[in-house]
């Protein structure tokens, strides 16, 4: 069971506008910064998004991530067909004193 | 070019002790927080452990309980590397186990570059 509590799955069509929630609590996404990782099969995870909504250089601008309150929010404003990986949101946790992931997205663009 | 390369994976019998080793490169190694995480067979990425820097050459390092008192962090600044000690091992520890850099010096900020990953096996 996972601190942070994310969709299992998730889908849509080429061109489609998607979003992935993450939904945590006052003691983590409520007191601490969001980051988003993406995971292709058979890789490792790769940064996305961090400090809620900035994009590391290289990452296209069709990504955006937002957080209000207590939980945080992952937009693909057109997705495509290489989209399709694992997605991740990760925080710190103030009352474990330690760093926290999602249970993770499975994106399927259909 | 920031690089983290991972060694030290293996199978190991249950109770059994395990050291993992990172080696760092193309970054300012002695004031970055580094991490592990590990993530098991067909799950979600777990983080396990991070060592941070508290200025004046002081790091601390910060667990998940799951690895409380079984498992320790720790760093050569002298050779850029980070080791995972793990002792006690279980089959629930069996997990492809990555080596990440913190965007700052704790471990608040979060993982932005990682390694590739070794695999550890935990099985009689």
């Amino acid at each position: 069971q996972s601190v942070l509590t994310q969709s299992p799955s998730a889908s849509g069509t080429p061109g489609q506008r998607v979003t992935i929630s993450c939904s945590g609590s006052s003691s983590n996404i409520g007191s601490s910064t969001v980051n988003w990782y993406q995971q292709l099969p058979g890789t490792a995870p790769k940064l996305l998004i961090y400090t809620n909504n900035q994009r590391p250089s290289g990452v296209p601008d069709r990504f955006s991530g937002s957080k209000s309150g207590t939980s945080a929010s992952l937009a693909f404003s057109g997705l495509q067909s290489e989209d399709e990986a694992d997605y991740y949101c990760s925080t710190w946790d103030d009352s474990l004193n330690a760093r926290v992931f999602g249970g993770g997205t499975k994106l399927t663009v259909l | 070019q920031v690089r983290l390369v991972e060694s030290g994976g293996g199978v190991v019998q249950p109770g059994k002790s395990l050291r993992l080793s990172c080696a760092a490169s193309g970054f300012t190694f002695t004031t970055s927080g580094m991490h592990w995480v590990r993530q098991a067979p067909g799950k979600g990425l777990e983080w396990v452990a991070a060592i941070s820097y508290d200025g004046d050459n002081r790091y601390y390092e910060n667990y998940a309980d799951s690895v409380k008192g079984r498992f320790t962090i720790s760093r050569d600044n002298s050779k850029n590397m980070v080791y995972l000690h793990m002792n006690s091992l279980r089959p629930e520890d069996t997990a492809l186990y990555y080596c990440a850099k913190d965007l700052g010096r704790g471990a608040r900020r979060g993982m932005d570059v990682w390694g590739q990953g070794t695999t550890v096996t935990v099985s009689s």
